[in-house]
């Protein structure tokens, strides 16, 4: 069946530093990748979003792109902020036609210190 | 209207109690889900609702029944509960029955506490 496969943390870096956060995936189809986040006490909100292969997704500053090859989607920013701290969920739909939910991994608790 | 409201944000409730979770979005989605979050895990998908008909359940056990009166409205009926059932409980929606595309809205959550 299908899995994503995400580091786990806590990850924790100083402010203004380069964060990537390492996301595969296995899938019989063609999914759609999503990277979420969760603040403390909140739900989860769509962070960033790939439909197909070689696509960039970008949001608030972090980017992901969709490598069909090896089979990754890894969540990269440039420069963090303590904003920037919360559980970080990737995830994959890959329903075609008949969706019925994501398949998230396990999320990857960051901690950016001021 | 951007938001998936969940009531109430807290519940602590006893092993014989009967308490419902709601959840109501105004977006026009008509597929609306509820997950259970462990602390530290990802959330696990519960019970799918598509066009207010149940689509999935995820063999959830019966002490757990939810409810679509409208296509806006979700609720999570709960009864004799167990210590371990205690959780996040989210909900979504998104406007049809996730597609490949689709995003998910989701709700901040009820946190439930089972004694």
């Amino acid at each position: 069946g299908d899995s994503v496969t995400q580091m786990e943390g806590p990850v924790t870096l100083s402010e203004e530093a380069f964060l990537t956060i390492n996301c595969t995936y296995t899938a019989t189809g063609y999914p759609s990748l999503f990277w979420y986040v969760q603040y403390p006490g909140e739900g989860l909100q769509l962070l960033l979003k790939a439909t197909k292969a070689d696509d960039k997704g970008s949001n608030k500053g972090f980017e992901a792109t969709y490598r069909k090859e090896t089979t990754s989607f890894h969540l990269e920013k440039g420069s963090v902020q303590v904003s920037d701290s919360a559980v970080y969920f990737c995830a994959l739909s890959d329903r075609g036609g008949g969706a019925d939910g994501l398949t998230f991994g396990k999320g990857t608790h960051l901690i950016i210190q001021p | 209207d951007t938001e998936v409201t969940q009531t109430p944000k807290h519940l602590v409730m006893g092993m014989t109690n009967k308490k419902s979770l709601k959840c109501e979005q105004h977006m026009g989605h008509r597929a609306m889900y509820w997950y259970k979050q462990k602390a530290k895990k990802p959330p696990e998908l519960m019970f799918v609702y598509s066009y207010e008909k149940l689509s999935i359940n995820e063999s959830v056990p019966s002490r757990f029944s939810p409810e679509c009166p409208n296509s806006s409205l979700l609720n999570l009926h709960l009864h004799a509960l167990q210590p371990e059932d205690s959780a996040l409980y989210l909900c979504a929606s998104s406007q049809a029955q996730l597609a490949t595309n689709e995003k998910l809205f989701f709700g901040s959550g009820t946190q439930l506490s089972v004694l």
